[in-house]
């Protein structure tokens, strides 16, 4: 089964930092490239960054650049979000999203796989 | 950055009605590869986002032929010709010409 499972939210103090992991299972992950997306509370979603298959190709959204860095281990189908300088309005779930959709012979660049979540809260 | 605006941002539908949703961007999403990298995606309640439509108008994988995507540079639309009670949840749309933007999203609920 294709699959995607986060881990490593938690409550953290403002300033603070913490690590996300994303588990890829059921499929060739070295050669999908991967997005992180999240979403606080009662809010919409919020693209975070992408990172491409080999992991030199990373773009960030402008509300993260210069605190979070995306990364990937090919070798352990993981993905990763280092966030450092955590505030409050980074408080959400973060979603690993899957980003190529091959149907029939040809793939599209496309979010088709979400995992289920990780919760983040910066809370003093 | 390229702003994606959603309307209406609440609807409520009769079974069996149709239902479409608008979106449009601060620029053209039309890339010089000549294709549109407009998306659709529907968050139902207490789930993970899944994808509906990809490039403005072709259904993903096992995604009801009732639903339907269309439009072109700047004005998008997803339309739901009959909705039924699973089709509840939050829609969005999403860019991916420039980084990545979603729309406010649209909530949708049955009457």
């Amino acid at each position: 089964e294709v699959q995607l499972v986060e881990s490593g939210g938690g409550l953290v103090q403002p300033g603070g930092s913490l690590r996300l992991s994303c588990a890829a299972s059921g499929f060739t992950f070295s050669s999908y490239e991967m997005n992180w997306v999240r979403q606080a509370p009662g809010k919409g979603l919020e693209w975070v960054s992408y990172i491409g298959t080999s992991g030199t190709t990373i773009y960030y959204a402008d509300s993260v650049r210069g605190r979070f860095t995306i990364s990937r281990d090919n070798a352990k189908n993981s993905l990763y979000l280092q966030m450092n300088s955590l505030r409050a309005e980074d408080t959400a779930v973060y979603y690993c999203a899957r980003d190529l959709y091959c149907s029939g012979g040809s793939c599209y660049l496309a979010f088709d796989i979400w995992g289920q979540g990780t919760m983040v809260t910066v809370s003093s | 950055d390229i702003v994606m605006t959603q309307t209406p941002l609440s609807l409520s539908v009769t079974p069996g009605q149709p239902a479409s949703i608008s979106c449009k961007s601060s620029q053209s999403l039309l890339h010089s590869d000549g294709k549109t990298y407009l998306y659709w995606y529907l968050q139902k309640p207490g789930q993970s986002p899944q994808l509906l439509i990809y490039e403005v108008s072709s259904r993903f994988s096992g995604v009801p032929d009732r639903f339907s995507g269309s439009g072109s540079g700047t004005d998008f639309t997803l339309k739901i010709s009959r909705v039924e009670a699973e089709d509840v949840g939050v829609y969005y749309c999403m860019q991916r010409i420039h980084l990545r933007t979603f729309g406010q999203g649209t909530k949708v609920e049955i009457k």
